[in-house]
């Protein structure tokens, strides 16, 4: 079975600071994709990266980076330099063919 | 603007109402997708399409119906039959079904009196 934890439920921080969002994932397939989405409190998620099972390189964007790793099945995401704009719930999701597993999300307040 | 349009934003319903909510694309994609997100929680697929005239049901299908009579349309409706149907609806569609990035709408709110 295919599953997505994001151990951390909230999390607040100063601005700038950095700050690391966890996602871990579990599927026995060799053949997947993983997505990270920002839902801001309008609601609508906001599609961040996807990456593939067979590209472990890390990617950054700006001030946002994230880090895959097969070996202990993360793939966590970090905001360097924290801004209160980037207040908003954060969603990990892994995708096998038509089945799509979001995690629970990770509530993170960036207070000025 | 190419985008996902959702309506309405809130939605009120009594008891025993059979309600329908909207989803259109002009993104000319195949795919569309239907998730219910509970506070909290992450999202979980109610429905979904590949393309015309089909669809699958997802893991929390018991009390919802949809069709997909054309590309650019998705509408979901939630029959008396859903238990607990007070929730946060998304729709998504992709290029195609698969792999493919799924882009949201806004999402439509729906409280039950």
């Amino acid at each position: 079975a295919q599953k997505v934890t994001q151990a951390q439920t909230e999390i607040s921080v100063v601005e700038k600071e950095d700050v690391t969002l966890d996602c871990v994932y579990e599927t026995r397939d060799t053949t997947y994709y993983l997505f990270w989405y920002k839902q801001p409190p309008s609601g609508e998620l906001v599609f961040l990266i996807r990456r593939n099972s067979f590209d472990e390189q890390n990617e950054i964007s700006g001030r946002y980076s994230w880090n895959f790793q097969k070996s202990t099945s993360s793939f966590n995401f970090t905001i360097t330099a924290s801004q209160v704009v980037d207040s908003a719930v954060y969603f990990c999701a892994l995708r096998l063919y038509n089945d799509m597993r979001f995690g629970a999300g990770t509530r993170l307040t960036v207070k000025p | 603007d190419g985008g996902i349009t959702q309506s309405p934003k809130y939605l009120f319903r009594k008891e025993g109402q059979n309600v329908t909510l909207s989803c259109e694309q002009n993104l000319n994609h195949d795919a569309m997708y239907w998730y219910r997100q509970d506070p909290g929680q992450g999202l979980r697929l109610i429905y979904y399409s590949q393309i015309v005239n089909d669809f699958q049901k997802g893991d929390i299908a018991e009390g919802y119906s949809v069709s997909r009579e054309k590309k650019e349309s998705f509408p979901l409706t939630v029959t008396s039959a859903q238990k607990n149907p007070t929730a946060f609806y998304l729709c998504a569609s992709s290029v195609r079904g698969s792999t493919d990035t799924q882009y949201f709408g806004p999402g439509t709110r729906l409280t039950v009196l």
